[in-house]
């Protein structure tokens, strides 16, 4: 994940909107994804964007995408409890094959 | 829809054993599957890009006599970790591909005693 970069951790309360950042290179990207890893489990696709989007809305999760900058968001609406969990930012490329590059991955942690 | 199951989720073996693990892609085909192995606290590490009735692309450093990955059909790929050691111990996780969206499997926690 050495090309896709993202803070380790944030912690909001109960009801605040979270904000997760990510920062990628290869301008090429096709797609950007959002993904959520619970303890002991695998990934869960939470949202995508296409790189020719700036903005994509889905319930409570909102992407954003500054493509000028390379830089990827992820808000959580009224953040729960149970979105306490590790969310992946990954890039598709298509350069040399398919291949999906994930960041280190930003824990989330919801206090009560 | 676009279901990956992996089979077992746990398993634990002894040193120099050998121990598959099945992805199946449940109510799709994929013609390319991803094997990923995740340490504790870190990111996936991709090992492989398994391709149906081909053989499968290993990422530099991933002995692909070690992991051997068969992919024989639309929906299922395997990963067989031969001559297992403790360094083996590690979470794999597959992946299967749906046009340009991979999805994951639940992961495998394999441990070698």
């Amino acid at each position: 994940g050495e090309d896709v970069e993202q803070s380790l951790f944030l912690s909001v309360r109960e009801g605040d909107s979270s904000v997760i950042n990510c920062t990628y290179t290869d301008s090429s990207s096709t797609y950007l994804y959002w993904y959520k890893q619970e303890p002991g489990a695998g990934l869960q696709l939470l949202t995508y964007i296409f790189s020719n989007m700036d903005m994509k809305q889905d319930q409570r999760l909102t992407v954003l995408l500054n493509k000028k900058d390379k830089h990827l968001s992820l808000r959580i609406a009224d953040t729960q409890t149970g979105d306490s969990a590790i969310y992946f930012c990954a890039e598709s490329r298509r350069t040399g094959g398919f291949k999906t590059i994930f960041g280190a991955g930003t824990r989330l942690f919801v206090k009560a | 829809g676009a279901v990956v199951s992996q089979h077992p989720s746990r398993v634990i073996c002894k040193s120099g054993t050998s121990v598959k693990i099945e992805c199946r892609s449940l109510d799709f085909q994929a013609t390319t599957m991803f094997w990923y192995r995740q340490f504790p606290k870190q990111s996936l590490m991709l090992m492989a890009t398994s391709n149906e009735g081909s053989k499968a692309t290993y990422e530099q450093g991933v002995e692909k006599d070690k992991f051997l990955i068969n992919h024989a059909s639309l929906t299922l790929s395997t990963l067989t970790v031969t001559s297992a050691h403790p360094e083996d111990s590690s979470f794999y996780i597959c992946s299967a591909s749906l046009g340009d969206t991979q999805y994951f499997g639940p992961g495998t926690r394999l441990t070698v005693l």
